[in-house]
């Protein structure tokens, strides 16, 4: 099993919808997370920190769900520029990448 | 520097070539990481630099791969005898404090 699991999408979304993505990990111990989001053949950039409490910054809410081991990416009224991959990574040790989810925002 | 400098941009090289990829931190950042990305594909980590510790080492793919860091600032990524399953975007980054990890633009590497 990968130590960090996200669905690949794409995830195609109108202009203005809610959408969701989780991320399933698999060391108990993992206490703290990072989502960052990568455009095209760009290097990640960091979008917000996951810690016990969540986490929300405008449109975006992320959260942590230790008894079942998945952080979540919220993002409301979503617009064409949230078009882009969105990686979840665990902090414990090394940074562990999951390979990330596809977002499509379309007109 | 204002961010994570790597060099160069783009590398092509002949199969069986050694190549060097060099990363510049942003200044006073502690800890440094090595990843690699194929088209398409997640991070994936190769080395990670902490202060003066022992690098950790356990993503190398293999011992053509090494990595120095020099003065607790600029590294320098070895490939040595290039494969063209080496081909990828090499990307570092680094930290101050284990949070906000900022990366740099990467290098893309083809071999040929």
């Amino acid at each position: 099993r990968k130590e960090v699991e996200q669905d690949p999408g794409p995830f195609n979304v109108p202009e203005g919808a809610t959408v969701a993505f989780n991320c399933t990990y698999s060391n108990s111990a993992s206490q703290s997370f990072f989502w960052y989001r990568q455009d095209c053949r760009k290097e990640p950039k960091l979008l917000m920190s996951v810690y016990s409490s969540g986490n929300e910054d405008g449109r975006f809410t992320a959260q942590l769900n230790r008894a079942s081991q998945y952080i979540s990416l919220l993002i409301r009224d979503s617009k064409l520029s949230d078009s882009a991959t969105y990686l979840c990574v665990d902090t414990r040790r090394a940074l562990t990448f999951g390979s990330g989810t596809r977002l499509q925002v379309q007109p | 520097g204002a961010g994570v400098s790597q060099s160069p941009s783009n590398k092509v090289t002949e199969k069986g070539k050694d190549v060097e990829l060099r990363c510049d931190p942003i200044s006073g950042h502690t800890a440094l990481y090595w990843y690699r990305q194929s088209l398409g594909q997640g991070l994936e980590f190769l080395i990670y630099f902490q202060g003066n510790s022992a690098p950790d080492k356990s993503g190398l793919p293999s011992d053509r791969f090494s990595a120095e860091r020099t003065g607790g600032s600029v590294s320098t990524l070895t490939i040595q005898r290039t494969q063209q399953e080496d081909s990828a975007v090499y990307l570092c980054a680094s930290s101050l404090d284990n949070y906000g990890y900022t990366f740099g633009s990467g290098t893309r590497l083809t071999v040929v």
